[in-house]
């Protein structure tokens, strides 16, 4: 699917680097997410966005700060990482909150390591 | 929280065998989906399904929500079907699109 596009899609970064996820999404959806996927662990929900405000913030550590500057585009920004925070960045959207409407799209993904 | 159970956890099918996947969840729900995730990482949406039944080729979803399961059943089978499969729903009391997976099942289909 080329509906919601992530980059990059590979990172490598050590503990002290301060670094940038960017989702675009191309569908004209209202709501945006960003998901965690770690090795042998389910899914985890990081942030909800709805038009531009964040819904959800599902007690995520300090050193992930998201911004969601309109309603196409949703940033996860990085700093002072630790190694567990190695996994799959997910990004999704969805037409809107709740019901058919709730249906989400994901992107790609961004492979992240820290060092 | 609501709790999200996959089972099996893994299965290796036949090219052109038929399978059926379950997800069990402890708590009314407004949205359940299922996922394909291929190989590369790529999250596919299947089905939208909080009740009822729904086909799409070769891939059928069920959901019996009175009785808190979700049946994925997949026909004939083909290689291209490998991957984890993702059940995941958003708690009957929510309305913020937070949807809790479950960890998956992890199909192989050998030629």
């Amino acid at each position: 699917e080329t509906g919601v596009t992530q980059t990059p899609r590979h990172l490598v970064m050590g503990m002290t680097n301060k670094k940038s996820l960017k989702c675009e999404q191309h569908l004209g959806h209202n709501a945006m997410y960003w998901y965690k996927q770690s090795a042998k662990k389910p899914l985890e929900l990081m942030f909800v966005y709805s038009l531009e405000e964040r819904v959800e913030n599902n007690s995520v550590p300090s050193r992930f700060s998201p911004e969601c500057p309109n309603s196409s585009h949703l940033f996860l920004h990085l700093h002072t990482l630790q190694p567990e925070d190695s996994a799959l960045y997910l990004c999704a959207s969805s037409q809107d909150l709740g019901g058919s409407t709730d249906t989400q799209y994901f992107g790609p993904g961004t492979r992240l390591t820290v060092l | 929280g609501i709790q999200v159970e996959q089972s099996p956890p893994d299965l290796i099918l036949q090219e052109g065998a038929n399978s059926t996947l379950r997800c069990n969840f402890s708590d009314s729900v407004n949205n359940l989906q299922w996922f394909h995730q291929n190989p590369w990482g790529q999250l596919i949406n299947l089905f939208y399904i909080p009740s009822g039944t729904k086909q799409n080729g070769r891939l059928s979803a069920t959901t019996v929500a009175t009785e808190r399961y979700s049946l994925l059943y997949i026909s004939s089978s083909q290689t291209t079907d490998s991957g984890v499969y993702f059940c995941a729903v958003e708690p009957g009391s929510s309305n913020t699109g937070k949807l809790i997976f479950g960890q998956g099942t992890t199909l192989q289909v050998k030629p």
